[in-house]
């Protein structure tokens, strides 16, 4: 059956560094992966996808990147700041299955 | 803004009582799904639906049942809530396509006493 890991649970960080967030999937091929932000007691918001023969995908501040040999798309934000502090998730779209999420609190 | 809506956004009842859970959504969206969040934890896809009269179960069994009558209309419903029912539900819709975004209404915080 397919598996789909975010392997940090949190990640705190200084306010203007580069937050970067791991997501691991198995057992689909072609994989696309979204990316969601979750704020409390909210539903997510959809960011980005990424699919399998993408490289890289870029938004303003946010950049994901794919590597299929180890199945994991890197989330990264850019000149982080406070307002970014929430949840992201990871998304598998071939079967809208999550990941557990990774809680970014950005600290001024 | 998404144009989907849920209904009620709190709600506190006694063991035993069938409740429903409204969604509705005016994107004219084929896929909807609900999704299971107890706070700070993860998503659980519990039903989804690709158009009229499609349903399907989810990962997790929640003993609720779902119905697709119209394109619109997605309700959740519990016969007989329990206390392991208390719990925030998501319900979300998509168009498919290139990036088959979800997207989702602001949820259902339940409470079974």
């Amino acid at each position: 059956s397919q598996k789909i890991e975010q392997n940090s649970e949190a990640l705190n960080i200084q306010e203007g560094k580069t937050a970067t967030l791991t997501c691991n999937y198995t057992n689909y091929s072609p994989a696309y992966l979204q990316w969601y932000r979750q704020d409390p007691g909210r539903g997510p918001v959809f960011l980005l996808l990424i699919r399998e023969n993408e490289k890289e995908k870029r938004k303003e501040r946010l950049k994901v990147t794919f590597d299929t040999t180890l199945k994991q798309s890197l989330f990264h934000i850019t000149a982080s700041q406070p307002a970014d502090s929430a949840t992201y998730l990871c998304a598998l779209f071939n079967d809208m299955r999550f990941g557990a999420g990774t809680r970014l609190t950005v600290k001024p | 803004e998404a144009d989907i809506y849920q209904t009620p956004r709190y709600l506190v009842i006694g063991t035993g009582k069938k409740i429903t859970l409204e969604c509705s959504q005016t994107m004219g969206h084929d896929k909807m799904y609900w999704y299971q969040q107890d706070p700070g934890m993860e998503l659980h896809l519990i039903h989804y639906s690709y158009g009229v009269n499609s349903t399907e179960k989810g990962d997790l069994s929640s003993e609720s049942t779902v119905s697709r009558i119209r394109t619109e209309h997605f309700p959740l419903t519990l016969e007989s809530a329990r206390p392991s029912h208390t719990s925030q539900y998501l319900c979300a819709s998509s168009a498919g396509g290139r990036n088959g975004e979800l997207f989702f209404g602001e949820g259902s915080r339940l409470t079974v006493l």
